[in-house]
């Protein structure tokens, strides 16, 4: 089975601050690991994924995640939060070993406001 | 804009009724999944097509089903809504590889009253 936890509901953070937004998971094999941003009454929006490789992560709008295999983490940061990064922010995981390689699992969400 | 469409974007209905939710995927892309999002539930898997083929099923309920039609486009029927159904539900689109990133619709919300 494959699950995903992110355990901060809420994140604030003051504008110009580093911000981090933290993703544990859990998998029988290898991951695939993804994070999304959700703006208010929108669908998910891709930011980045770790599939194989360099364990830091580039992404869209600036963000970055580091992927940590001893400590089953993926944690979403950036150097620099903006008020427009303000939103729902879903880290998101699936198992490449098992049978349910195709189906993607989210963790709850954690909302981050940028505060001016 | 994701390439993702869906339709309706609002649908008002009573407990007992029979809708159908569509989508449209990215030009080019053969995957299609549907999700749920309630705020109890969070973001639910439903069920993935795959180029007209069921390819994955997760937690969807015997009274909802769907299909993916040779156009690519898929349409998830929920039938007997109940109240608990109101949700916001989501459809993306992805190349095909189990790696490829998926990409969402603006969704569909449903109230049942």
């Amino acid at each position: 089975a494959q699950s995903v936890a992110q355990p901060e509901d809420q994140v604030n953070v003051a504008e110009g601050n580093p911000l981090t937004v933290k993703c544990t998971y859990s998998v029988s094999g290898n991951p695939y690991l993804f994070w999304y941003v959700q703006y208010p009454n929108r669908g998910l929006q891709f930011l980045l994924k770790y599939i194989t490789g360099d364990n830091l992560v580039k992404g869209s709008y600036g963000f970055e995640a580091e992927f940590n295999k001893s400590q089953t983490s993926f944690h979403l940061k950036k150097p620099s939060a903006l008020v427009s990064d303000s939103a729902l922010y879903f880290c998101a995981v699936r198992d490449i070993s098992s049978g349910s390689a195709r189906q993607l699992t989210f963790g709850s969400g954690t909302q981050l406001t940028v505060l001016p | 804009d994701s390439g993702v469409t869906q339709t309706p974007k609002h649908l008002i209905t009573a407990t007992g009724q029979r809708v159908t939710l569509r989508c449209s995927p990215r030009s080019g892309d053969l995957s299609v999944y549907w999700y749920q999002q309630s705020l109890d539930q969070g973001l639910q898997f439903l069920i993935q097509y795959y180029n007209g083929e069921e390819r994955a099923k997760g937690n969807i309920l015997e009274r909802f089903s769907a299909q993916q039609f040779p156009d690519l486009h898929s349409e998830l029927n929920l039938s007997s809504l109940e109240l608990g159904d109101s949700a916001l539900y989501f459809c993306a689109s992805s190349v095909a590889t189990s790696w490829d990133e998926q990409f969402f619709g603006p969704g569909t919300r449903l109230t049942v009253l």
